[in-house]
């Protein structure tokens, strides 16, 4: 089976810190994905990874990067933490960069509260 | 005007009554995921398809690709059932991208 980890399941943290985001996959995947998830607005893509150290912005990029030094590790950072980044976080993973249609792979997520 | 539109946004059932979740996209896919996502947060996939139907257990999910409209079907609803179930659209671009509806939350009540 597939396992995607990430670091923690809930996470505290005050406006202005650095806060970093980890996500493990266990099966050789390509790919790799950071979301948010808010209510009334679903799932939105962050950034994601199809290879080691590359990574291409998603659809709300602001505020966030990412580091992808390992092929089963995929960061994102909150430079500087706003109220706003108050969120569920979830990170995925896919098998191939070329492949169509892969089935992607979800982590438990992060619940992120920023005061 | 969402690129991936699901209705019903909430369904509540009485156990063992047949469920149709719908979900129509605007955008060209290679293929259609229907995802589980139980409380606490945990998102499990259940079907990818990119033509005609597939079965798994009580889980039904069609498509009709001229339409740009798939249904998830769950048949003898169970209370374990209750979950938000959200279709995406996979747009068939490289590292096979997702665009997300919003989800639908079905409650099955004994």
């Amino acid at each position: 089976d597939v396992k995607v980890t990430q670091s923690s399941r809930y996470l505290v943290k005050r406006t202005g810190e650095k806060v970093f985001l980890e996500c493990v996959q266990d099966m050789d995947h390509e790919n790799m994905f950071w979301y948010r998830q808010d209510p009334g607005l679903g799932l939105r893509l962050i950034y994601f990874s199809y290879d080691v150290k590359m990574k291409e912005k998603g659809d709300i990029p602001e505020g966030y990067s990412v580091s992808r030094e390992k092929k089963e590790r995929f960061s994102l950072i909150l430079e500087s933490a706003s109220t706003n980044q108050t969120s569920m976080y979830l990170c995925a993973s896919s098998l191939l960069r070329q492949s169509l249609g892969e089935t992607q792979y979800f982590g438990p997520g992060t619940r992120l509260l920023v005061l | 005007k969402n690129e991936v539109e699901q209705s019903p946004q909430n369904l509540t059932a009485q156990e063992g009554e047949f469920i149709t979740i719908n979900c129509s996209y605007s955008v060209g896919i290679s293929a259609l995921h229907w995802l589980q996502q139980h409380p606490g947060g945990g998102i499990v996939s259940l079907f990818m398809l990119s033509s005609g139907k597939k079965k798994h257990g009580r889980l039904i999910a069609t498509i009709n690709i001229q339409e740009k409209h798939s249904s998830l079907h769950i048949t003898a609803s169970h209370p374990r059932d209750s979950a938000v179930y959200i279709c995406a659209a996979d747009n068939g671009a490289s590292g096979s991208r997702l665009t997300f509806g919003e989800g639908t939350q079905l409650t099955v009540n004994p």
